[in-house]
């Protein structure tokens, strides 16, 4: 089983759509973050946990929302999609900085 | 905030060395990384350098760090068809209220022709 797990693969949901896309780790890792990434731009953080009572705002955090139920789930949620938010979103963890992170496979997602 | 750049494309032939090239504007960056990003996957680490190193090899795969200029390379040996992918430079946040944040840059596009 891989360690970072998301869920689903691909999605296509339309405009106006409350969306939850879903993260989970056997790392055992306290601090969980999410990216999106689009082509030309890279990856932008989104949120990120530091543990389970500590929420941050990411560089692009307006319209999402994030949940950490337990050190190993970390949820990101779009409220009210929008065709502009159509973008691969990946799920990470990390322990210390001496290893970096590591991610999930993504979550493709296309509103339409 | 911190700022990663590198170049979007880079055409090699196989066998040649590759260069991949990434700056960076935060001196207090401790951490610099290159990940490994194949189609439909994620990211996969290839390697690190810590801010008081100048090179880092290991296998195919060498780092350059020049400080002073903030400056990273990842030169990979012997190119393969296998190498081709996007790579990112990321850089970890030094500040106190930043620490464990990596900052990326917008990816290179490696691609490997016979």
């Amino acid at each position: 089983d891989a360690d970072v797990t998301q869920t689903p693969r691909n999605r296509i949901t339309k405009t106006g759509k409350r969306i939850m896309l879903e993260c989970s780790q056997t790392k055992g890792h306290d601090r969980m973050y999410w990216y999106r990434q689009d082509p030309g731009l890279g990856l932008r953080l989104i949120y990120y946990s530091f543990d389970v009572k500590d929420i941050n705002k990411g560089e692009i955090s307006d319209g999402y929302s994030v949940s950490r139920q337990a050190q190993a789930k970390f949820s990101l949620s779009l409220e009210s999609a929008i065709p502009n938010q159509t973008a691969l979103y990946f799920c990470a963890t990390s322990q210390t900085l001496w290893y970096g992170y590591t991610f999930g496979s993504g979550t493709r997602l296309t509103v339409v | 905030g911190e700022d990663v750049e590198q170049s979007l494309f880079l055409s090699v032939r196989e066998g040649d060395s590759s260069v991949i090239n990434c700056t960076y504007t935060d001196s207090s960056s401790t951490y610099l990384y290159w990940y490994k990003q194949e189609p439909g996957a994620g990211l996969q680490l290839l390697t690190y350098i810590f801010s008081n190193m100048d090179m880092k090899q290991d296998q195919r795969l060498t780092v350059l760090l020049n400080k002073k200029d903030k400056h990273l390379s990842l030169r990979i040996a012997d190119t393969q068809t296998g190498d081709s992918a996007i790579y990112f430079c990321a850089a970890a946040l030094g500040t106190t209220d930043s620490w464990g944040k990596l900052q990326f840059g917008a990816g290179t596009q490696v691609v490997v022709t016979p």
